[in-house]
């Protein structure tokens, strides 16, 4: 969906670095999501903020933080990449009080 | 959490014949289920979506059909494309807003 997007697109990094991944929106929800996919596997939840000021953490949501900088824009950081966080990165968004959610084009990540 | 699957993990159809992808849950309290295509390096698609209340939703070429005796999500495309060949994944909710995925079927539409 062109109302979500997310980069970079691809990333390879090593281990021990710090990356950012960004998703921006312009459906103008309210509430905002990271998800991680493996292959096999289906999306999993990493945090999840319902506004500006409210994070929340998912399942997995440990070697991972997030910032929402603004309603429009919700980042995920690997503070130290680990081999086992490559994966798909999908950001999802939807509207306060839907269940419905949007996800983004993804982001692949390749951690050596 | 409670646990959403997939009774096979890939599909083959010929094109023009009817798809029907079967998903199992668990959570007797969930009450929102969802279901999106995944198209290869592309992001999850939402299809259709169906609440608890209801047992059957329709959209263009798609239905989606829920039994909540046996906990039973299924998704027919009608008249299938090849551009429907694609991961398709069901979701189920209890939260209001927390998605639980299914490990996702694959559907392959041969000419």
């Amino acid at each position: 969906d062109a109302d979500v997007t997310q980069t970079p697109r691809n990333r390879i990094t090593k281990t021990g670095k710090r990356i950012m991944l960004e998703c921006s929106q312009t459906k103008g929800h309210d509430r905002m999501y990271w998800y991680r996919q493996d292959p096999g596997l289906g999306l999993r939840l990493i945090y999840y903020s319902f506004d500006v000021k409210d994070i929340n953490k998912g399942e997995i949501s440990d070697g991972y933080s997030v910032s929402r900088q603004a309603q429009a824009k919700f980042s995920l950081s690997l503070e130290s990449a680990i081999p086992n966080q490559t994966a798909l990165y999908f950001c999802a968004t939807s509207d306060a009080g839907e269940q419905t959610q949007y996800f983004g084009p993804g982001t692949r990540l390749l951690v050596l | 959490g409670e646990s959403v699957g997939l009774h096979l993990p890939t599909l083959s159809v010929q094109e023009g014949d009817n798809s029907i992808i079967n998903c199992a849950y668990s959570n007797s309290a969930s009450d929102y289920f969802i279901w999106y295509k995944q198209e290869s390096g592309k992001g999850p698609q939402f299809i259709i979506d169906i609440r608890s209340n209801m047992d059957k939703r329709q959209g263009q070429r798609v239905t989606v059909l829920l039994n909540k005796t046996v906990k039973h999500l299924s998704l027919q495309i009608a008249a299938t494309q090849p551009g429907d060949s694609a991961v398709y994944f069901c979701a189920e909710s209890s939260s209001g807003y927390e998605l639980n995925f299914g490990k996702g079927t694959s559907l392959l539409v041969t000419p």
